[in-house]
């Protein structure tokens, strides 16, 4: 059974950069079967994809932060992680990291417990 | 302003049916690609409810079902209970922009 879980500070200043890490375990994550994405919620608001990475390195990125974003994968350690440079208090947020089933829409069908991010001084 | 629009929420007795609409467009509904659902609970992170517009991942009640027309999809409940009051997200792909996954702004269905 595919698990996934966020890591990273849960406190990062403004115009800092939030790093976070998402460690998979019960599956590969060179498997041709998924992608592998970053979902955000702020609180009490609606979901926002982030991005997403297939196994070869090749990434999807949400047009209104593809210029702050950047997904990357370490297959050595079944591991991928979200950079998201320049950050503010907008984007303080619930960040999930997720499985992506391969296709188009990239329905998601697992989701770590998530990690709450406050951008804060 | 999410790319695709749900209504803010919806209500309904126990053993009532409900839906929940998810209006998109041209770009992304009406262009043929699928619809997802997922069921968000209090605190916890969102589960795959309905994916590629009707089928329900094993574990998910028959109760609830998905459909799609046009440039709209809708998520039914039947029977409903007590333990469906959560908040629903719709999500699809919209081609704009060289393409990327959209969600709808989620409804929160509550059980009278």
């Amino acid at each position: 059974q595919l698990q996934l879980q966020e890591s990273g500070p849960g406190l990062v200043k403004p115009s800092e950069t939030l790093s976070l890490t998402c460690s998979v375990s019960g599956g590969s994550i060179s498997s041709s079967r998924y992608y592998w994405g970053w979902i955000r919620q702020p609180p009490g608001k609606r979901l926002d994809w982030i991005g997403s990475i297939y196994y070869s390195g090749s990434t999807y990125y949400n047009p209104s932060l593809k210029s702050r974003v950047t997904i990357s994968v370490d297959t050595s350690r079944n591991q991928f992680s979200l950079k998201l440079s320049s950050v503010t208090a907008a984007d303080t947020a619930v960040y999930y990291c997720a499985s992506q089933i391969f296709g188009v829409v990239k329905p998601i069908d697992k989701w770590g417990q998530g990690t709450l991010v406050i951008v804060s001084s | 302003q999410s790319v695709l629009t749900q209504p803010p929420s919806v209500s309904g007795a126990p053993g009532q049916r409900v839906t929940i609409s998810c209006t998109g467009s041209s770009s992304n509904i009406g262009a043929g690609y699928d619809v997802n659902w997922y069921q968000q609970l209090p605190g916890t992170a969102p589960k795959l409810f309905i994916y590629g517009d009707t089928n329900r991942p094993s574990g998910v009640p028959d109760r609830f079902s998905g459909s799609k027309s046009g440039t709209s999809a809708s998520l039914a409940i039947t029977g409903l209970q007590a333990e469906d009051e959560a908040d629903y997200y719709c999500q699809s792909y919209d081609s704009s922009l060289s393409g990327y996954v959209v969600f709808g702004g989620g409804t929160k269905l509550t059980v009278l």
